[in-house]
């Protein structure tokens, strides 16, 4: 029930091509789903999030698509470049219950 | 400037030895946390206190102990229980109000020889 499904594990495009990263959760309580970004060696860092109310919300190059009645949510990055190459963690809570997170999925740009 | 800070960046530990790893925030948020992060295993929850002199378990909390005695720090202990203990460690805080933001730490990678 609060676990959140993430794939792909990793993930390579070409600069200027557009990763699609997804997630799938259970726990319909939740109520907050933002997604972090970490570089090696470094904590993560939150990129963007989004609550279950809206369906789209853009950010520069990241967009968060969400579709409540799937369950699921994913992080889009246009005009991808190599300093976008980390690895990206979806996340999920309710309220300001402990955050649910996902496996992580490894992108990286290739000039 | 505000943010958490985790010391030592690295840590390196005889099998069977006790160790503590530092975590002190000066954002005056009121939760704390404590990850475990192996590769593709994603973030695990260790321990987590949402207020001063009380925690809870996270998933992963076998091995470990914390305190949480000052708002601004808290310690965790990997313990010689913990059967697989390196890896590396990343400390948390949140605000408790507005969003559920989770600001972490730069990490500690730990390594027992």
């Amino acid at each position: 029930q609060q676990q959140v499904k993430q794939s792909p594990q990793s993930l390579i495009v070409q600069k200027g091509g557009i990763p699609i990263i997804n997630c799938a959760y259970e726990n319909t309580a939740f109520d907050y789903f933002p997604w972090y970004q970490q570089f090696p060696g470094k904590g993560p860092a939150l990129l963007i999030a989004i609550r279950p109310d809206v369906s789209e919300k853009k950010e520069g190059r990241f967009t968060i698509s969400f579709n409540k009645s799937a369950k699921q949510f994913s992080l889009h990055i246009m005009d991808s470049q190599p300093g976008d190459s980390a690895t990206y963690f979806c996340a999920a809570s309710e309220g300001y219950q402990k955050v649910t997170f996902g496996t992580g999925t490894k992108l990286q740009v290739i000039p | 400037d505000g943010g958490i800070t985790q010391s030592p960046k690295y840590l390196f530990r005889k099998e069977g030895q006790n160790v503590t790893l530092s975590c002190e925030q000066n954002l005056n948020h009121d939760a704390m946390y404590w990850y475990r992060q192996d590769p593709g295993q994603g973030l695990r929850l260790i321990y987590y206190s949402q207020i001063v002199n009380d925690f809870q378990k996270g998933d992963i909390a076998e091995g470990y102990s914390v305190s949480r005695e000052k708002k601004e720090s808290f310690p965790l202990t990997v313990t010689s229980a913990q059967k697989n203990p390196t890896a590396f460690y990343l400390c948390a805080s949140s605000p408790r109000q507005g969003t559920n933001e989770q600001f972490f730490g730069p990490g500690t990678r730990l390594t027992v020889l």
